[in-house]
């Protein structure tokens, strides 16, 4: 069984200040694909950024970074000069392929308050 | 559509009432997730749909929920006999099936359901 864990229910950051959401997941498994979701109070759930497992070099999307660390299986999020619109909960998600499709499974989410 | 639309946005039900979630994916989609988001909690797998294959229904919590996919497009979540432990957001995501697992899936805004 795959299982995703997101150790930090809570945080907040001052705007324009930097923060990082852990995520660790636990899996045998040697190719699969990791996301962080974004969903803010309108429910609807955003793509952040994806790392593909066998890539080494770290994702990074404008103020959006990841701190991939496979032998850990740690998948950090880096969002830097925080805007008051990264306010949202963030889900760190792994997924791994199947042959009969694709298997998708989520953390129990980070809530990041953007601070003025 | 551009995006994966979800009706009803809110529904309030009885407890025992028969209940029935819409979600119309994005056109040309062919691979379909149900997912349930309880009161701070992460995304539960519900169901899979992935062409014309039989679906993934590993997710389900019991026999009083059920889903079809009418010509490979749009999904119907029914909730049967509802109970208060159901009140949750619904929450539905679709893939073109190749593309899943660079861009991950495009999830609608969900259905809030509560039981009184």
């Amino acid at each position: 069984a795959q299982t995703v864990t997101q150790s930090q229910p809570e945080m907040s950051v001052q705007e324009a200040e930097t923060v990082t959401l852990s995520c660790t997941y636990d899996t045998s498994e040697s190719n699969y694909y990791l996301f962080w979701y974004k969903q803010p109070p309108s429910r609807q759930m955003i793509l952040v950024i994806r790392q593909e497992a066998y890539k080494q070099q770290n994702a990074t999307e404008n103020r959006f970074s990841v701190n991939f660390q496979k032998a850990a299986k740690s998948f950090s999020l880096k969002i830097s000069d925080s805007q008051l619109g990264d306010t949202a909960m963030y889900f760190c998600a792994f997924m791994k392929h199947l042959s009969t499709g694709n298997q998708f499974y989520f953390g129990t989410g980070t809530s990041l308050t953007v601070i003025p | 559509g551009a995006g994966v639309s979800q009706s009803p946005s809110n529904k309030v039900t009885e407890k025992g009432k028969d209940v029935e979630l819409r979600c119309d994916p994005i056109s040309g989609h062919t691979a379909l997730y149900w997912y349930r988001q309880s009161l701070g909690q992460g995304l539960e797998f519900l169901i899979y749909f992935q062409g014309n294959s039989a679906p993934d229904k590993s997710g389900l919590p019991s026999d009083r929920f059920s889903a079809e996919r009418t010509g490979g497009s749009v999904s119907t979540l029914t909730i049967q006999r509802t109970q208060q432990e159901d009140s949750a957001v619904y929450l539905c995501a679709s893939s073109l099936a190749s593309q899943g697992a660079f861009y991950g899936y495009t999830f609608g805004s969900g259905t809030r359901l509560t039981v009184v």
